[in-house]
């Protein structure tokens, strides 16, 4: 069951907020959010485990709701480099070999 | 920094074709997983890889397709007949862990394969 994304696209200029929102339907052990450029790999941003924690990185945070089975990503004062196609990938599982399902992909897009 | 390295970057093939994309995990990484990707879609998963066999394969993996670990650095994603609809981005990614537990650090991708079948 792939997680659902929102919303689909997002068009800021420099220096606004966003946030990227990713829910499931079924329980889950982690969320990770990469972002991806056009060509490229995914690359990796970061991985919130069960337990609700929050984590940062520069200005992009991130949150996790167990209880609702939501994760949400925070960009703050958006740079142009942001721009992207934001994944969350979600496991349901603890065990290493689990697979991340992704949703489909929020689009964003930073403008001078 | 290590990182997942993937050849070729970019193989054109015909329809019935055999293919073989090949990956170089990250040493010490003991899970191993192959994505791929039709463009503008979502990361699909393929097939997942632990202590030299498969751990778990979507419904995408049929009998076409296999992995295999042919030495300690090498892990290879083979098509035996391609299909025009096996043209995609296909990624492999690796994991640490142990070998008794869990692992908490996420996948980390390759840079990619672009496979056009013609």
């Amino acid at each position: 069951q792939q997680p659902v994304q929102s919303p689909q696209a997002v068009i800021l200029r420099e220096g606004e907020d966003a946030v990227i929102n990713c829910s499931s339907s079924k329980a889950l052990y982690s969320v990770h959010w990469y972002r991806q450029k056009h060509g490229e790999a995914p690359v990796f941003l970061m991985i919130l485990l069960k337990g609700g924690e929050q984590k940062g990185h520069e200005k992009i945070s991130a949150s996790f709701n167990e209880k609702k089975q939501q994760s949400s990503l925070y960009l703050t004062a958006s740079q142009l480099s942001y721009s992207g196609t934001y994944f969350c990938g979600t496991e349901k599982g603890e065990g290493g070999s689990e697979k991340l399902v992704f949703g489909k992909g929020t689009k964003l897009t930073v403008n001078p | 920094e290590p990182e997942v390295t993937q050849t070729p970057s970019h193989q054109v093939t015909q329809m019935g074709q055999e293919v073989i994309l090949r990956c170089v995990p990250i040493s010490n990484h003991l899970y191993f997983y192959w994505y791929r990707q039709i463009l503008g879609q979502k990361v699909e998963f393929l097939v997942s890889f632990y202590n030299n066999e498969i751990s778990e394969k979507s419904e995408i993996f049929d009998d076409q397709f296999s992995v295999e670990r042919p030495d300690g650095s090498n892990f290879t994603l083979k098509i035996r007949s391609t299909k025009l609809e096996d043209s995609a981005m296909y990624f492999c990614a690796s994991r640490g862990g142990s070998f008794w537990g869990a692992s908490t650090d996420t996948q980390y991708f390759g840079p990619g394969t672009r496979l056009t079948v013609l």
